[in-house]
């Protein structure tokens, strides 16, 4: 089946540095979504990418739809403790309404103040 | 407006019991998902509904599993009798017709012993 792969399980970045997390798949999606999720609750939606090249910010976040579209990276500048969290990306193969989405394990993410 | 809300938030249960978790979608949004993480692993989608109806319930581990969603506005997923593999978190998300953006609740924690 289709694997999201995310490495690595944990980042840990000192207060006001950039992160770069990657996201590949060895199977196409047209649709790439980040998710972040704080501890006891869901996953609430970051950024979402409906086009192959596309790359959107959203305030500190930028995150871009890989070419191939087969990946996908999502930037974090500047970062700040409530940073902290689990970074989900998820694919799906649907653009509309039949989201199945096929999500990565997580990366874990620390901010040391 | 209310976000998408779960119920119970955690339910302790010995192997061979049922259990039945709770899902309300924000209100209008015809498509409502269930999906599972497992500690550690991806989160897996387990099934869609569009209104109603099952439009996709593929991820489905086995028939141990009931989801239901009468009426088209609430659901419920069901785990009878359930076994010690099932334990994880259960999630449930709702989306507005023709949209691929889901949002989540938070989650129904589950542990069977």
């Amino acid at each position: 089946g289709q694997q999201l792969n995310q490495s690595p399980q944990s980042m840990f970045i000192q207060e006001g540095e950039d992160v770069s997390m990657n996201c590949t798949s060895s199977s196409i999606f047209n649709t790439w979504l980040w998710y972040k999720q704080d501890p006891g609750e869901g996953p609430v939606l970051l950024i979402a990418l409906y086009k192959a090249g596309e790359l959107t910010s959203n305030g500190r976040l930028t995150a871009q739809f890989g070419i191939t579209r087969k990946d996908s990276f999502l930037n974090i500048s500047a970062s700040i403790p409530s940073d902290v969290g689990i970074y989900f990306c998820a694919g799906s193969y649907y653009t509309g309404a039949n989201s199945k989405l096929t999500f990565g394990k997580g990366i874990t993410l620390s901010v040391r103040p | 407006e209310a976000g998408v809300t779960q119920f119970p938030s955690h339910s302790v249960i010995e192997k061979g019991q049922t259990v039945t978790l709770r899902c309300d979608p924000i209100s209008g949004h015809d498509n409502l998902y269930w999906y599972r993480r497992v500690m550690g692993k991806e989160i897996k989608f387990l099934l869609h509904f569009v209104k109603e109806s099952k439009q996709d319930e593929s991820g489905m581990p086995n028939n141990r599993f009931l989801a239901e969603r009468t009426g088209g506005t609430y659901s419920t997923l069901k785990v009878q009798p359930a076994e010690l593999e099932d334990s994880g978190v259960y999630f449930c998300a709702s989306s507005q017709e023709g949209s691929g953006e889901l949002f989540f609740g938070e989650g129904s924690r589950l542990t069977v012993l």
